[in-house]
């Protein structure tokens, strides 16, 4: 079994919709929580960081982590076409120098 | 400020070749950190390389190896390569050591292909 295990979709959803996205995880030394986007043909780039449980909101943008169920999840809101992209989240532990990524959710929004 | 940089974009090798891939870091970052991305595996972590010197390593054979040169600049080689070895290639650098804390700016990736 996977440390970390992602959906990979793909997932299509209407402009404007809400999308969520999730990860669960196995290694309850955890504590650092990312979402990655990636598009097409580049790298990823750094969506949202959060630091053990709760919400986080940036914009659109949700985060949200759940430890006791080793579950985190993003929300976008008001979906859009730009948001077509592949969602990767990832996790670190403290004084461990690498993170852990999932496979990424492909996501397409249909205009 | 320019981004990451990762040279060539694109590679067709044969098995049992060997292949050399550069990455050039944000300017003024110390640390490159190298990944594996694969539709199936996702992104796997190679290793790090901070000041010149492999920080940390990821779960890959000996086939892989890096170094990193004092301006930064890092280079990643493969050696005799198999079919598996088919994936994107990432680099990414940060200002300080890559740990959970400290943000991670990814490079476009070497698409390499082993025919």
């Amino acid at each position: 079994q996977k440390e970390v295990e992602q959906d990979p979709g793909p997932l299509s959803v209407p402009e404007g919709a809400i999308v969520s996205l999730n990860c669960t995880y196995s290694n309850s030394a955890f504590q650092y929580f990312m979402w990655y986007r990636q598009y097409s043909r580049k790298g990823p780039e750094l969506l949202m960081y959060t630091y053990s449980s709760g919400n986080k909101e940036d914009g659109r943008f949700t985060a949200q982590v759940d430890k006791s169920s080793k579950y985190i999840s993003l929300f976008i809101r008001d979906s859009q076409p730009s948001d077509s992209a592949t969602y990767l989240c990832a996790m670190g532990a403290v004084g461990n120098e690498k993170l852990t990524f999932g496979t990424g959710t492909r996501l397409t929004i249909i205009p | 400020k320019a981004g990451v940089t990762q040279t060539p974009r694109y590679l067709i090798k044969t098995r049992g070749q060997q292949v050399t891939l550069s990455c050039s870091p944000i300017s003024g970052h110390r640390s490159v950190s190298w990944y594996q991305q694969t539709p199936g595996q996702g992104l796997q972590f190679l290793f790090e390389y901070f000041s010149e010197t492999q920080r940390n390593k990821g779960n890959f054979p000996g086939r892989f190896s890096g170094r990193q040169f004092s301006n930064s600049r890092s280079e990643m080689n493969v050696s005799t390569l198999e079919l598996g070895d088919s994936a994107l290639y990432l680099c990414a650098s940060s200002l300080g050591l890559a740990t959970s804390t400290d943000t991670q700016y990814f490079g476009p990736g070497t698409r390499l292909t082993v025919l």
